[in-house]
């Protein structure tokens, strides 16, 4: 298997703007998580899914993020609009249960200007 | 949130030394996990260790878990400079999703 798949792998963008990050996990796993990193606020889970359907998207900063996963292999995170806070690397990952090992996508390198 | 407290916050070593870094969690759990991350990479899963466990290897690397303590330990034994990478550590104390720590950013000096 590829691993997780995620594009773009950087993106640069103007505020206001809308961006689309797409992940493809890996096949037969059942979750799958988006995350967001900085250097000031770390790790964060933004949502996961379990069997396509959204569990918990607390983690989501706002309504200008949405996530949707309409079939089993592939995700979309959308922010809209951006805005330069939102700058950081989004990582997806998939596992087979929620609590069992992920495994991550490289990560997009998102940049609002 | 981030249950996980990992420590050091950063860790800088000779090559050829061993580095320790240890995570800390608040309830229980079933299982801890360790994680690496190279600059500009996704997480890397490194081992698992269950809660009835106490210890566990896997090559260079030796994993306990004292679940009195509510904490666990990562050694690396002869770091490389390919070790050089930020480690992070989860657990599985939420009913549906890891609590991950903040890290620990390792440097391996040749």
């Amino acid at each position: 298997d590829a691993g997780v798949i995620q594009s773009p792998r950087h993106e640069v963008t103007e505020m206001g703007q809308e961006v689309t990050l797409r992940c493809k996990p890996i096949s037969g796993h059942n979750s799958l998580f988006w995350y967001r990193q900085t250097m000031m606020r770390g790790l964060e889970l933004l949502i996961y899914f379990n069997n396509n359907v959204p569990i918990d998207d607390s983690g989501m900063p706002e309504d200008r993020f949405s996530a949707k996963m309409p079939n089993a292999s592939f995700s979309t995170l959308k922010i809209q609009p951006s805005e330069p806070r939102d700058s950081a690397v989004y990582f997806c990952a998939s596992s087979l249960g929620t609590m069992d090992t992920q495994y991550f996508g490289p990560g997009t390198r998102l940049t609002v200007l | 949130s981030q249950q996980g407290e990992e420590d050091p916050q950063a860790l800088s070593i000779q090559e050829g030394e061993n580095a320790t870094m240890n995570c800390s969690y608040k309830t229980s759990i079933n299982n801890l996990q360790w994680y690496r991350q190279n600059s500009g990479r996704g997480l890397v899963h490194l081992i698992l260790i269950r809660s009835n466990e106490r210890e566990k290897h896997s090559g260079r690397l030796r994993v306990t878990l004292d679940t009195s303590k509510k904490s666990s330990s990562l050694l690396i034994t002869a770091s490389r400079a390919a070790d050089t990478a930020s480690y992070f550590c989860a657990t599985d104390a939420s009913n549906y999703q890891l609590i991950w720590g903040a890290g620990t950013k390792l440097i391996i000096k040749p």
